[in-house]
């Protein structure tokens, strides 16, 4: 199985929106709404963002916000923070009832 | 509040296999519906799903790495394993383990395992 894609990088400046990218195939992204995503700060375990496409867990912050078109699923942060600061992945579950996950995405807040 | 902790050796030889433990507390691995998966993340990569494991013993496998790789469950012990065989330079990691659905909930801190001579 592939990873699914991500931009390597994004930036943007404080009260400003980003939006990172996660695209797979109809075997994974497209064909489930099981796509999740995580927010990574160095030397620390990963922390759940948003599951099935777009539902926060309890306590995430409203600014986080989770879509799907096709193949392509997308994570926003609105009103970025200068704690935002970190690395995004995304992950899907798979026809072969697998998981994958996304290369990563680093984002910086200027 | 779930607490998972990955244990083993720190340092593998090429060639030899590498053998995880990941202990959960404060909730029971035989919960239904949930899998208990392994992680790994190569220094300064992305993250790569290994392997998981449903408490009655299904098993899924990372097709990359499935020739190499056992994952079981010690339900007595509430510990899921992870042994990766034949190991290189390449397997050098943090590993995590994480409770899951469709996505990964609850993590473990990881550890660095360094595949060297």
């Amino acid at each position: 199985q592939s990873a699914l894609t991500q931009a390597a990088s994004v930036s943007g400046s404080p009260g400003q929106s980003i939006t990172i990218s996660c695209t797979g195939t109809s075997s994974d992204v497209g064909g489930y709404n099981y796509v999740s995503w995580y927010q990574q700060y160095p030397g620390k375990a990963p922390k759940l963002m948003i599951y099935d496409v777009s539902s926060r867990p309890s306590g995430v912050s409203n600014r986080f916000s989770g879509s799907k078109s096709g193949n392509t699923a997308s994570l926003t942060i609105s009103g970025l923070q200068a704690e935002d600061e970190a690395d995004y992945y995304c992950s899907s579950y798979t026809s072969s009832s697998t998981r994958v996950f996304g290369g990563g995405t680093k984002l910086t807040v200027l | 509040q779930l607490q998972m902790q990955e244990s083993g050796p720190g340092l593998v030889k090429p060639s030899e296999t590498l053998s995880l433990t990941c202990t959960v507390s404060s909730g029971s691995i035989s919960s239904s519906g949930y899998c208990w998966g392994w992680i790994r993340q190569p220094p300064g990569k992305g993250l790569e799903w290994i392997a998981s494991i449903y408490y009655t013993g299904t098993t899924y496998y990372n097709p990359s790495l499935k020739s190499r790789v056992t994952i079981s469950v010690d339900k007595s012990k509430n510990q899921v394993s992870l042994k990766l065989s034949s190991v290189t330079a390449a397997d050098t990691a943090v590993y995590y383990c994480a409770r899951h659905r469709y996505y990964f909930d609850y993590w473990g801190q990881g550890t660095l395992v360094t595949v060297s001579s």
